[in-house]
């Protein structure tokens, strides 16, 4: 089975453009996650998506948006970017709400702004 | 607001030596805990995790950690390592309290196994 893909790999972006990061979850699975993982820390939460609404925000700017499809793939979108966001952008999936779930991650998108 | 702190930024071990790293969080009520292993150039793994039960779990790879409630501490164990468990290992927790599935991630441990 397919696990969570994300695309690009990796990106190349200037300060003030605009980006949007790609996630295709594991089959079945309702449940999307946004993390950023800045070089040398832990991932940090960014959002989470159930069955296309948003179930939760992390401390993000407005600049940082995103959305769930139908079929439950989701997009991460942020705009004017600084250098500062550049970072390893990790997509999660999971199963439903339940808190017993794990989630699993994707190999992110490396994206750095110049 | 949850906060897990890993105090090892890294560690450096020969093989078969063991292996203890330190995990503690904040979070005072109900918590669910996980480890996640990131090898070189791959993607986040999940090697074990707690929501409830048995404190002492155990995951793959023959790793285990135990969840001591009273010091907040979820501590990673391994009695013997092997050089392929060089990789960056992080600690979570979440919360049922906090209405979503955030998981809060330590700073995260880099383990060097010298052969």
């Amino acid at each position: 089975d397919a696990g969570v893909t994300q695309s690009p790999t990796h990106l190349i972006k200037t300060r003030g453009q605009h980006v949007t990061l790609r996630c295709s979850p594991i089959s079945g699975h309702k449940s999307v996650s946004w993390y950023q993982q800045v070089l040398g820390q832990g991932p940090q939460f960014i959002f989470q998506y159930y069955e296309k609404e948003e179930r939760g925000r992390g401390n993000f700017p407005d600049r940082f948006s995103a959305r769930q499809f139908p079929n439950y793939s989701s997009e991460l979108n942020v705009n004017a970017l600084l250098l500062g966001d550049s970072a390893l952008y990790l997509c999660a999936s999971s199963s439903d709400r339940t808190y017993k779930n794990i989630q699993y991650f994707g190999a992110g998108t490396r994206l750095s702004v110049l | 607001a949850q906060s897990v702190s890993q105090h090892n930024h890294h560690v450096i071990l020969s093989e078969a030596a063991s292996l203890e790293l330190g995990c503690n969080y904040s979070y005072g009520g109900t918590v669910n805990l996980f480890w996640y292993v990131q090898y070189p150039g791959q993607h986040l793994q999940l090697l074990l995790k707690y929501f409830s039960g048995d404190p002492l779990v155990k995951g793959i790879k023959g790793f285990e950690a135990e969840f001591i409630k009273s010091k907040f501490s979820f501590n990673l164990r391994k009695p013997s390592v092997q050089w392929s468990d060089t990789a960056e290992y992080f600690c979570a927790v979440n919360s049922p309290n906090f209405g979503n599935e955030k998981l809060t991630f330590g700073t995260g441990t880099r383990l060097t196994i010298i052969p």
